[in-house]
């Protein structure tokens, strides 16, 4: 059973470009929730999404963006990337309303971001 | 709001020592408390919860006991490996509006042989 699949894994962008991050849920999760987790420091919350809608985001500005297709799956997408967004970007999947209560909230490796 | 502060890192200790990883928290009530562990590499794994006060989360040998009195919820290890190397994360999770979690900065720890 494939858990979270994340894509790239590594990724070198420079300064004002556009990225886009990928992730495939686990089977059967229907929510997909992105964290940034710079060097040293624990993840941060960006934001959820739930049947193609964003759910809550965090204290993040609107150069992040996402979308989540009808099989689950989800994009993150950065705009005029700064030297600060880099880091590693996490993608989270879980059944809605059993998630983060320890029922099946599951991590992807992630992708590093680095931002020159 | 609601927070984790963790001990600063990093951890070095030799094989089979004692480990204590310190966490504290605040937050409204008394929420679900977790840690996660994330090895090189890897994504973020759960590694134990407790859901109530004096609850004690236990797996893989580490153990962590809620404990409301003093907001903590500390992790130890009464022999680590080498193969426990990897960072450390305390962690709380919010439930309003879309369920999240607040992440401790992290521990990284490291066994040596």
């Amino acid at each position: 059973d494939a858990g979270v699949t994340q894509s790239p894994t590594h990724l070198i962008k420079t300064r004002g470009q556009q990225v886009t991050l990928r992730c495939s849920p686990k089977s059967g999760h229907d929510t997909v929730s992105w964290y940034q987790q710079a060097l040293g420091q624990g993840p941060q919350f960006i934001f959820q999404y739930y049947e193609e809608e964003e759910r809550q985001r965090g204290n993040f500005p609107d150069r992040f963006s996402g979308h989540q297709f009808p099989n689950y799956s989800s994009e993150l997408n950065v705009n005029a990337l700064l030297l600060g967004d880099s880091a590693l970007y996490l993608c989270a999947s879980s059944l809605l309303d059993r998630g983060v209560l320890g029922y099946g909230y599951t991590f992807g490796s992630g992708t590093r971001l680095t931002v020159v | 709001g609601n927070s984790v502060t963790q001990m600063e890192g990093p951890v070095t200790l030799s094989e089979e020592a004692f480990l204590t990883i310190n966490c504290t928290y605040t937050a409204t009530g008394y929420p679900s408390l977790f840690w996660y562990v994330q090895y090189p590499g890897e994504g973020l794994q759960l590694l134990l919860k407790a859901t109530k006060a004096d609850d004690k989360g236990s797996n893989k040998g580490f153990e962590a006991t809620y404990r409301k009195e003093t907001t903590s919820f500390h992790l130890e290890k009464g022999s680590v490996q080498v193969s426990d190397s990897a960072v450390y994360f305390c962690a709380l999770p919010i439930i309003q509006g879309a369920q999240k979690l607040v992440f401790g900065q992290g521990t990284r720890l490291t066994i040596n042989p």
